[in-house]
């Protein structure tokens, strides 16, 4: 099945810095590849996505780039503010969603 | 747009009682719901895959006789934990897909069970 590694695990960065993170996959078939936020003791929420014909998409501050060929997807987040900070998901999709382990991003005021 | 809404949001009960959880897609229909289950700083277990009208997909490991799910209608899965015990206590994470669009799913705030 896909495997979908994700780095770092945390991540704390200075308000106003960028933020960016890593993942990626191993099956090539995978087609739709989506980024969540997850807030303590709340559901995921998505916050942006991108399929396979896409290379690149943006979203006010939140932008994600796609690499069929090397297989990774990145999250980068633009003059981060301190409500960015939460646990940030990757996923892969080939039939069903494979997460990536997650990555903590802090934002010090 | 695309909410979903779980149902209760925490629960306790006694190790060895029934406990049900809903969820619902309140602005959308779903033929197709996702479990998933978290423990703490780990990331999401898909459980099962629940389709309207037929039996739920469940994934190696799952004991389906212990998760029951119910995919009654367009709008609601349920999730029993069936005899419950204190390693069941978890983050139950359910999700939907919009009829139509093949692979986005929308997450519902999840439902914190504690076994005592």
């Amino acid at each position: 099945g896909e495997n979908v590694e994700q780095h770092p695990s945390t991540l704390s960065v200075q308000e106003g810095d960028s933020a960016v993170i890593k993942c990626t996959y191993s099956d090539s078939a995978s087609n739709y590849f989506p980024w969540y936020k997850q807030e303590l003791g709340k559901g995921p929420q998505l916050i942006i996505d991108i399929r396979s014909n896409v290379g690149e998409k943006k979203d006010q501050r939140i932008a994600v780039t796609l690499n069929k060929t090397a297989k990774h997807f990145s999250l980068h987040i633009t003059e981060t503010q301190p409500e960015d900070s939460a646990v940030y998901f990757c996923a892969a999709n080939f039939n069903k969603f494979y997460f990536g382990s997650g990555t903590k991003l802090n934002v010090k005021p | 747009g695309a909410v979903v809404s779980q149902h209760p949001s925490w629960v306790i009960c006694k190790s060895g009682t029934s406990v049900k959880i809903e969820c619902r897609s309140l602005d959308f229909q779903a033929t197709t719901m996702f479990w998933y289950r978290q423990f703490p700083k780990q990331s999401l277990m898909l459980m099962a895959t629940s389709n309207e009208g037929s039996k739920a997909t469940y994934e190696q490991g799952v004991e389906k006789d212990k998760f029951l799910i119910n995919h009654a209608s367009l709008t609601l899965s349920t999730l029993t934990v069936t005899s419950a015990h204190p390693e069941d206590s978890s983050f139950y994470i359910c999700s939907a897909r919009v009829n139509g669009i093949t692979d986005t799913q929308y997450f519902g705030p999840g439902t914190r069970l504690t076994v005592l």
